[in-house]
C-alpha cells in the first residue's frame, strides 16, 4: 500500500488552464504539506493543514487553493496557469501530535508541464 | 532553502566514503535532517538529529553536528552505487509543525 499517493503523475497543460492535483495518506496522519520542487531541485513549503485546517500558508499566489475534505486528503488547484508553474508538487504528511519527530512522508510527485 | 546551504555536486568511487556538507544560519533550530531522493521519486527520511547531539551514527551513516559553525555533515561509509542520489539537509524549530526548510539538494554520483 502507497502511504503517501498523488495524482496525476504527470500533467501537461495549456497556460491559462485551471488543474487539481489530489492526494492521499493512509498513515493516519494528522498534518499534510504541499511542497513545490522547481526545475534546481529547490524545495518550498507552499502550504500546510493540520487537522483539515490551515496553519502554513507561504507566499503562494491565490490562483493556488488547496483543500482538505478530511485529514487523509489534501487537494491542490491551480486556476489560470502560467509558464512558472511547472514543477514538481509533492505532497507530504506527518503526525505532529503525540510526540514531535518532523518526518515527512512524501509522495512520488506530480510533475506538472505548463505550455 | 536560503537560510541552509549545501554544495550541489559530490562525485566517489564505489567503496569510498562520501561526506556531504551543510551550513544553516538559524540558531534556534531544534532538529536537523538528512532526506534522500532517488530519480523520479520523493523525499525519503535517511535521518535526524536534536540540536543537542553531536553525533549519530546509524548504521554506514554518520551524522555530525558542529552547532558553533552552524555546520552539519553526512558521512555514508562503503558508498555503494545505490546511494546515488539527491541528498538534502533540512532544518526544523518544534513550532508544533514541521516547518522544514530545506537547502538545494546535493547530487551525489556513485561510479563503480
Amino acid at each position: 500500500d502507497t502511504a503517501v499517493s498523488q495524482t496525476p503523475k504527470y500533467l501537461v497543460t495549456q497556460m491559462g488552464n485551471d488543474k487539481s492535483i489530489k492526494c492521499e495518506q493512509n498513515l493516519g496522519h494528522d498534518t499534510m504539506y504541499w511542497y513545490k520542487q522547481d526545475s534546481k531541485k529547490f524545495l518550498k513549503i507552499m502550504f500546510s493543514y493540520n487537522n483539515k485546517e490551515l496553519i502554513i500558508n507561504e507566499t503562494v499566489p491565490n490562483r493556488f487553493s488547496p483543500k482538505s475534505p478530511d485529514k487523509a486528503h489534501l487537494n491542490l488547484h491551480i486556476n489560470s496557469l502560467e509558464l512558472g508553474d511547472s514543477a514538481v508538487y509533492f505532497c507530504a504528511s506527518s503526525q505532529e501530535s503525540g510526540g514531535y519527530t518532523g518526518e515527512l512522508f512524501f509522495g512520488e510527485g506530480s510533475r506538472l508541464t505548463v505550455l | 532553502g536560503e537560510d541552509v546551504e549545501q554544495s550541489l555536486f559530490l562525485s566517489v568511487r564505489e567503496g569510498d566514503s562520501s561526506v556531504i556538507n551543510c551550513t544553516y544560519t538559524d540558531s534556534s533550530s531544534t532538529y536537523l535532517y538528512w532526506y534522500k531522493q532517488e530519480p523520479g521519486a520523493g523525499l525519503q527520511l535517511l535521518t535526524y538529529i536534536f540540536s543537542n547531539m553531536d553525533m549519530k551514527q546509524d548504521q554506514r551513516l554518520t551524522v555530525l553536528l558542529n552547532k558553533k559553525d552552524k555546520h552539519l555533515s553526512l558521512r555514508i561509509a562503503d558508498t555503494q552505487t545505490g546511494d546515488s542520489a539527491i541528498y538534502f539537509c533540512a532544518e526544523s524549530m518544534n513550532s508544533g509543525y514541521s516547518t522544514l526548510t530545506f537547502g538545494k539538494g546535493t547530487m551525489l554520483l556513485v561510479s563503480p
